[in-house]
């Protein structure tokens, strides 16, 4: 069964500050990985998405990275600002379906 | 990009009543749509994956007869919530596949509270 764990759970970083998010999955035979982003009270926003072929993917000020030998991906905020305050959560696809397996997210704060 | 809405995006009920929420996709068909249901400081936990034209698929433990699943048309699927008792309360979020793609686009969910 897969299984997604995101560390740390929580993290607070003063504005500016570059930083790295991590996520690790037990099961390495994925169609793809998705980061999404999740504002308190509110659905999910795509941020990206790294196919199982692909090393990396970039968009602004982040850069996702996957290692789908060892199971883990990264995202990786540059600059940070107070508006990246959410809570960050990492999925998987499970190969041959269209499932998603979500880890229980990390909650970035970003302090002025 | 794609869109999916949700309605309602509050409800509030009593225990016992039904409740229905509705997931539609606005500018793309989805023959394949999923609910989640997420609890507090909880990820979110895949229910069932709702299928046009035939019967939705329930993940362990979901109870089929409790949540009930239509996807009427390749724009909508609704969940409903029978029975609904304080425990049910939760955020449930559907989501849809874009076409030709496995990005999964979500809904902004829907925050049920059973009294």
């Amino acid at each position: 069964k897969q299984e997604v764990t995101q560390i740390p759970a929580a993290l607070s970083v003063p504005e500016g500050e570059n930083l790295v998010l991590n996520c690790s999955f037990t099961d390495s035979a994925i169609y793809n990985l998705q980061w999404f982003r999740q504002d308190p009270g509110k659905g999910l926003t795509s941020l990206l998405l790294i196919q199982s072929s692909q090393r990396e993917q970039t968009s602004g000020r982040l850069n996702a990275s996957l290692d789908k030998s060892s199971g883990r991906s990264t995202l990786y905020i540059a600059a940070s600002q107070p508006g990246d305050s959410a809570t960050y959560l990492c999925a998987v696809h499970e190969g041959g379906s269209e499932k998603l397996v979500f880890g229980k997210g990390t909650k970035l704060t970003v302090n002025p | 990009g794609a869109v999916v809405s949700q309605h309602p995006s509050r409800v509030i009920c009593k225990s016992g009543t039904s409740v229905k929420i509705e997931c539609r996709s606005l500018d793309f068909q989805a023959t394949t749509m999923f609910w989640y249901r997420q609890f507090p400081k909880q990820s979110l936990m895949l229910m069932a994956t709702s299928n046009e034209g035939s019967k939705a698929t329930y993940e362990q433990g979901v109870e089929k007869d409790k949540f009930l699943i239509n996807h009427a048309s390749l724009t909508l699927s609704t969940l409903t919530v029978t029975s609904a008792h304080p425990e049910d309360s939760s955020f449930y979020i559907c989501s849809a596949p874009g076409l030709g793609t496995y990005e999964q686009y979500f809904g902004p969910g829907t925050r049920l509270t059973v009294t």
